[in-house]
């Protein structure tokens, strides 16, 4: 079984530009999860999606963060525009209907 | 909100011994407790998980322990080897208030 994909791995902006981060969850998945993990922290929930729809979305920065997964399956979390301080790695997990999450390998972005 | 804590931001332990690591969290009566692994550069892996019903848990080294009335969830490594060392990270439930994690060092 395949496991959670993202990419790009590693991004580097500067800051006020844009960037997005794909995520393809375990097939059958009906749950997705992005996390936002800085340095020396725990993973801190930005959105979860159920299908298609959005189940939470209350820590995510609206004003310059956003996300979709159109046809629920993969998804796509965008920055516009960035700041200094979203410099983290930004984790996609997915949840089969169990306990468990399954985490991906997370995208490394530096803003400078 | 709920809030959840790990005392130890590092722990070092010698080969051999056994690792103990601590959750506490507050504000919050979780229905379960779960415990990942992560190593640099990758994402949390699922070890273990507890419900409130549940005294302890065991999965071949790993023990865990859930005490409601302290609030606290005791993560236990025996036996513990180099290839133990990672950050270890407690959660509550599935939406997953991760804790800052424990980052544990096995010296050989």
């Amino acid at each position: 079984e395949a496991g959670v994909a993202q990419s790009p791995r590693y991004k580097i902006i500067e800051k006020r530009q844009s960037v997005a981060f794909w995520c393809n969850p375990i097939s059958g998945h009906a749950t997705l999860y992005w996390y936002q993990q800085i340095l020396g922290q725990g993973p801190k929930l930005l959105i979860q999606f159920q299908n298609n729809g959005v189940v939470d979305d209350s820590q995510l920065p609206k004003d310059r963060f956003s996300a979709e997964r159109l046809k629920g399956v993969d998804s796509t979390l965008k920055i516009q525009p960035a700041k200094l301080e979203d410099s983290a790695v930004y984790l996609c997990a997915s949840n089969g209907g169990g306990y468990e999450q399954y985490f991906g390998p997370g995208t490394r972005l530096t803003v400078t | 909100s709920q809030k959840i804590e790990q005392n130890s931001e590092a722990l070092n332990i010698q080969e051999g011994k056994t690792a103990t690591l601590t959750c506490n969290y507050t504000n919050y009566s979780p229905a379960y407790l779960q415990w990942y692994r992560q190593d640099p550069g990758r994402g949390p892996v699922f070890l273990l998980l507890i419900r409130e019903n549940e005294k302890e848990k065991r999965k071949e080294r790993l023990k865990v322990t859930f005490d409601t009335t302290l609030k606290q969830s005791l993560f236990h490594i025996t036996a513990s080897q180099p290839a133990d060392s990672a950050t270890y990270l407690c959660a509550l439930e599935e939406w997953a208030v991760f804790g800052k994690g424990t980052k544990l060092t096995v010296n050989p």
